[in-house]
C-alpha cells in the first residue's frame, strides 16, 4: 500500500530565505508526482508535475525533483515571501491510477 | 476552458437529509476523482471514476455514500443520511487519463451538518 509522507509538518521562515520541503513514498512504482499548494478554505493548485521518467521540473522559483528509486522528492522555494505563505502538498499517481497525497507542510513566511 | 467547477461552495444539512455534491471537469477529461478533507487534515482519497465507471472506490465508506460519473453531465458524489461526521471539505479532481497526466482541483464544496 502506497503511503507518502511530508515533513516537516511545519515551518517559518523569515522572507527572503531558500528552503526545502521534502516528500517520500513508499512504494516506487509511481507513474508521476505532483506538488500543490493549499490556501486556508481553498482549494488546490498545481505548482509541479514530475513525471516518473524525470528527474526534475522548475517553475520560476520553484524547483522540484524526484528520485524515484529512494522515493523522494523535495521542493525548493529560493528567496522566499510573506505571499508563499500556504499549505504544500504533495501526491503522487500509484500504479492503479489513485493519486495519493501526504498530509502537507504548512509554510508561513514572516516579513 | 474553464477549470474544475464543484457546486455548490457551501451546503448546510440537517441530520438524516441527503447531501448532493456535483463535479463539472474540465473540457477533455475523463477521469474523476473525490477527495475529503477534515479540519487541519490531509486529503483522503474516496473514489476513481471514468466516464459511466467506477474504477476504484476502496476510499468510500461501504453505506450511505456513493458516487457516479454518467456518460453526460457532471460527477456526483451522494451521501444518504448525513450524520454530523459527514462534516469536511469535499474535493473534486480532473484528469485527462493515462499516466503522465495533471489532475487539476476544483475549489471544493464545504459540507456542514448540523
Amino acid at each position: 500500500k502506497q503511503e507518502v509522507t511530508q515533513i516537516p509538518a511545519a515551518l517559518s521562515v523569515p522572507e527572503g530565505e531558500n528552503l526545502v520541503l521534502n516528500c517520500s513514498f513508499t512504494d516506487s512504482a509511481i507513474y508521476n508526482l505532483q506538488w500543490f499548494r493549499q490556501d486556508p478554505g481553498k482549494g488546490l493548485t498545481s505548482l509541479l508535475l514530475i513525471q516518473s521518467s524525470q528527474r526534475e521540473q522548475t517553475s520560476g522559483r520553484l524547483n522540484a525533483s524526484l528520485d524515484k528509486s529512494s522515493g523522494r522528492s523535495t521542493l525548493y522555494i529560493a528567496a522566499s515571501q510573506p505571499g508563499d505563505s500556504a499549505t504544500y502538498l504533495c501526491a503522487v499517481m500509484d500504479s492503479s491510477y489513485k493519486l495519493i497525497f501526504g498530509s502537507g507542510t504548512r509554510l508561513l513566511v514572516r516579513p | 476552458n474553464a477549470g474544475v467547477m464543484q457546486n455548490p461552495r457551501h451546503l448546510v444539512r440537517r441530520r438524516g437529509q441527503e447531501a448532493r455534491l456535483r463535479c463539472s471537469p474540465m473540457k477533455g477529461h475523463s477521469h474523476v476523482y473525490w477527495y475529503r478533507q477534515l479540519p487541519e487534515e490531509g486529503l483522503k482519497f474516496m473514489v476513481y471514476l471514468q466516464k459511466e465507471n467506477i474504477i476504484d472506490e476502496s476510499g468510500m465508506p461501504k453505506e450511505r455514500f456513493s458516487a457516479e460519473f454518467p456518460k453526460e453531465g457532471p460527477s456526483i458524489l451522494r451521501i444518504q443520511q448525513v450524520v454530523r461526521g459527514d462534516s469536511a471539505a469535499y474535493f473534486c479532481a480532473s484528469a485527462k487519463g493515462g499516466s503522465d497526466t495533471e489532475a487539476f482541483f476544483g475549489q471544493g464544496t464545504r459540507l456542514t451538518v448540523v
